[in-house]
Parts: C-alpha cells; structure tokens; sequence
C-alpha cells in the first residue's frame, strides 16, 4: 500500500554526533516535507522540496542542519554535530503540488532522535 | 504566517458521548486537513477539507472557508479515538505550500 516509509524509527545518540534520517515519499509525489515535534513547539516545518528543489528551508538551523533529496525517491535529514536539544520526534511528509491547491499530505511513523 | 488556533486544548469524554472540536485561522487557505495522533505517535489522516462538508464514519467535518474555521465532530465517542487532534492548514496567497499546524485538541476518551 503507498505510504511514507521513514528510517530509523528510533535513534539514540551521542552528543556531536551526526545523525542522518531517511524518507521514501509515496510513489508519484512530487513534494517533501520535514517537520520536527517537540512538546514545547509543536509540529514545526523544518523545511520542503518541489520535484527534489529546495523550496523553504527556514526552519532549520543552518549550521547544524541538512537536508536533501538524492533522487525522486529519497530525502534525507542530516544533523552534524547533534545536540540534546535536538532530541524530538522527525516527520517526513509527501503531497502532490501542481497548479492549483496542495493535495492531501500524508505522514511517516516519524524517527524518534534522543541525543544525550 | 498564518495562524491556527484550536479550541479546546483538553477534552475529556465519557464513552459515548459527542463532542465537536474547532480550528481557527488567520487568513484564507487553500488545503485543510484534520489529523489524530494517536497514543503511539502515528498521524492519521482524518479529512482533507478545504472547505465543505464530510463525513466519514462517526467523524464528519465542516470547513466554512470564508469565515476562517473548521469544525471535527466525533460522534458516540469510543476509548480508541483518544489522543491528539491536529488541524493543519496551506496559506492560500503566498508561495509557502507547506502545513502550518495547531497546538493540537488532547481527547481522552474514558471507558
């Protein structure tokens, strides 16, 4: 069945260093969202391509944060060196977005990073 | 950006029982959707309603998009609709396509 497939689920890791989460969108989805969970902030945009283009990434810091989209069918989030508080739970997300309004958006099971 | 408020934060329910959530936001959008996190974490997807009505099931949902609100009705509520219920929304007239979300309705739905 098509869904967003993210890897790993669960990651635990050491302070500085680098952890890089995966995300395969749903086949034909021309849209990819990163979107970080925290109890303080909520669900917040980290950042998002069109047809693997950057297209907003000011969520993320800049300095420690990464992300890209080797092919149609991978994203990837890097963060070098990581920090405790980067510990939060990581969602990938696909859409269509053509011309007109977004289509539905459906969700990964999320990478649950602690950095301790 | 655009701004979402949902009301209530907390809910408490008896089995049964029905209540009507609701989403607020700032300005006109162009994608809605309502979402339930479950106790494990997973975001489901509810309704993609940008405006109208739908029902699906004990859940139905109301988008009036040009007075800025959308409504999630749970109907005879069961323990397994307890968790988070999320409305997110797609600004309608700038370029950021992506969904901006609420703080969320925590449901508890006891047996």
């Amino acid at each position: 069945d098509a869904r967003v497939t993210q890897t790993p689920r669960h990651k635990v890791t050491e302070m500085g260093q680098e952890v890089t989460m995966r995300c395969q969108p749903i086949l034909g989805h021309n849209t990819v969202f990163w979107y970080r969970q925290t109890m303080m902030q909520g669900l917040e945009l980290l950042a998002y391509f069109r047809n693997r283009a950057p297209l907003d990434d000011s969520g993320m810091p800049k300095d420690r944060f990464s992300a890209e989209m080797p092919d149609a069918t991978l994203a990837t989030l890097k963060i070098q060196p990581s920090e405790p508080r980067d510990s939060a739970v990581y969602f990938c997300a696909s859409g269509l977005v053509l011309g007109g309004p977004n289509t539905e958006a459906f969700f990964g099971q999320g990478t649950r990073l602690t950095v301790v | 950006g655009i701004q979402v408020e949902q009301s209530p934060p907390d809910l408490i329910l008896q089995e049964g029982a029905n209540s009507t959530l609701r989403c607020n936001f700032s300005d006109s959008v162009n994608n809605l959707q309502w979402f339930h996190q479950n106790p494990w974490g997973q975001l489901i997807n509810l309704f993609y309603i940008p405006s109208g009505t739908k029902q699906n099931g004990r859940l139905s949902a109301t988008t009036v998009a040009t007075e800025r609100y959308s409504l999630l009705y749970i109907s005879s509520s069961q323990t397994t609709d307890s968790g988070v219920y999320f409305c997110a929304v797609v600004e309608g007239d700038t370029g950021r396509r992506a969904l901006t979300f609420g703080s969320g309705t925590r449901l508890q739905v006891q047996p």
